[in-house]
């Protein structure tokens, strides 16, 4: 596709209950990241896969959350047990490559709903 | 540090008249510089961006000065229209590598 894509754009869950979140950065991006926006605030960063290089993890707010990125390009972020305060668009971007200060390009997000 | 702060969080302007929002960032290590632009529920929209090697870069109605002494920068918009209604977040990379830290954004709103 032409721009990074999300799935699924909405998701409504019980408190307690593990999701997953799927996205697919635009072809050729090695660079991946996720970050989370609540409702009127800007967006916090997650975490940052580039290309086979361990990823940097440093923004996950606890242990419930873990991100993986297969074969270098689709990546799921996973929220175990979760909580009402997880409430939040997921938004996934993708950039070129390594070199710093690539343009990072945004999906739709995923709006995710905890009961 | 890698905070970034933007002011003010709210801009009202008349259709036609300029709008600019300025940022400050922390980071000395800090050399990219994006904007992004955000309708409501929509995914946000890069706009211009700007490296420490420049000092100003502009794009039509668009333009962005970068001081690194000062650590700031600023969005400016030009004979603004409606369609400039938005949220506006600024941005820089953490320690110059490729991780962004955001501000908080800016809502625009252009009065017809």
């Amino acid at each position: 596709g032409a721009g990074v894509s999300q799935s699924p754009s909405n998701k409504v869950t019980e408190k307690g209950k593990d999701v997953e979140l799927r996205c697919d950065p635009i072809s050729g991006h090695t660079a991946l990241y996720w970050y989370r926006q609540s409702l009127g605030q800007g967006l916090e960063f997650l975490i940052y896969f580039q290309g086979n290089s361990a990823p940097d993890k440093s923004g996950l707010p606890s242990d419930r959350f873990s991100a993986e990125r297969t074969g270098g390009s689709v990546s799921t972020l996973t929220i175990q047990r979760t909580q009402q305060e997880d409430s939040a668009v997921y938004l996934c971007a993708s950039s070129l490559g390594s070199t710093p200060g690539q343009p990072q390009h945004f999906g739709d997000g995923t709006r995710l709903s905890i009961l | 540090g890698e905070n970034v702060e933007q002011h003010p969080s709210t801009l009202s302007v008349q259709e036609g008249d300029s709008a600019v929002i300025k940022c400050t960032y922390s980071d000395s290590a800090s050399n990219y510089f994006p904007w992004y632009k955000q309708e409501l529920g929509k995914r946000p929209q890069l706009i211009i961006d700007i490296r420490s090697n420049v000092g100003e870069k502009k794009d039509q109605r668009i333009a962005v000065t970068l001081n690194k002494t000062a650590k700031h920068f600023s969005l400016h918009i030009t004979e603004t229209q409606p369609e400039d209604s938005a949220v506006y977040f600024c941005a820089a990379n953490v320690g110059g590598n490729n991780r962004l830290a955001f501000g908080k954004g800016n809502q625009v709103v252009v009065i017809p």
